[in-house]
């Protein structure tokens, strides 16, 4: 099973700033997943971020707002730009494993004032 | 647009009973299924998976998969007040890009 730090576990920050999430795997993967998931809601999936090629987003994310990057099998960072406080949510990331599960980063837990 | 659909409760059951909890999704060639279950302010965690028709024990779980009718639930047996999370279905699309998505969420709530 892969292990997935993802940091910060929150922050708090003013509008009109940008956050960036970082997310390191312990093993090489070759897809990773991008989830916001908003207060009593479940994962909305905002893109797929694969090594050496643009992310995809998903319908209603673009990559001004949230970009993405993937330099290695092991890494990747999503920026949450421009924030308001309709952004405040936890966002995680994923690596699947193959066609079986899932793997998920702790979370971050952001707040935007 | 590839959808999971789920009922989102809140599901109450007593301690003791069987839990039923039902997840439809959009696209016919999807192959694989997952149970997740997530406490509140934690990162989901994966129950079940499942990958052919019919039904999957472990423990007081059971997966069952209907891929004609596009149908996936989850069976908690002998309920507790523990098992009382939101679960999530999720089911990789493989038509087009590849994606991991989450149905909407169940809430469940085992009253003592």
């Amino acid at each position: 099973s892969a292990v997935i730090s993802q940091k910060p576990s929150r922050d708090i920050c003013q509008r009109g700033t940008s956050l960036t999430i970082q997310c390191q795997v312990d093993s090489q993967v070759t897809m990773m997943f991008w989830y916001r998931q908003q207060p009593g809601q479940s994962l909305t999936l905002i893109a797929t971020a694969n090594q050496g090629s643009e992310a995809t987003y998903e319908s209603g994310f673009v990559i001004d707002k949230f970009p993405i990057s993937r330099p290695n099998l092991t890494f990747s960072t999503l920026t949450v730009s421009n924030m308001s406080p309709e952004d405040s949510s936890i966002y995680l990331c994923s690596a699947p494993n193959g066609d079986t599960e899932a793997f998920f980063g702790q979370g971050t837990r952001l707040t935007v004032v | 647009q590839k959808e999971v659909e789920q009922n989102s409760g809140p599901l109450s059951v007593p301690e003791g009973a069987i839990a039923s909890l039902n997840c439809t999704y959009s696209d016919r060639v999807s192959q694989s299924f997952f149970w997740y279950r997530q406490y509140s302010g934690k990162s989901p965690e994966l129950i079940m998976s499942i990958y052919s028709n019919g039904d999957k024990e472990d423990g007081r779980f059971t997966a069952q998969l209907n891929k004609a009718s596009q149908y996936v639930s989850l069976l908690i047996r002998d309920s507790q007040p523990s098992d009382s999370a939101t679960y999530l279905c999720a089911v990789v699309f493989t038509s087009g890009t590849y994606k991991y998505i989450f149905g909407t969420g169940t809430r469940l709530k085992v009253l003592a």
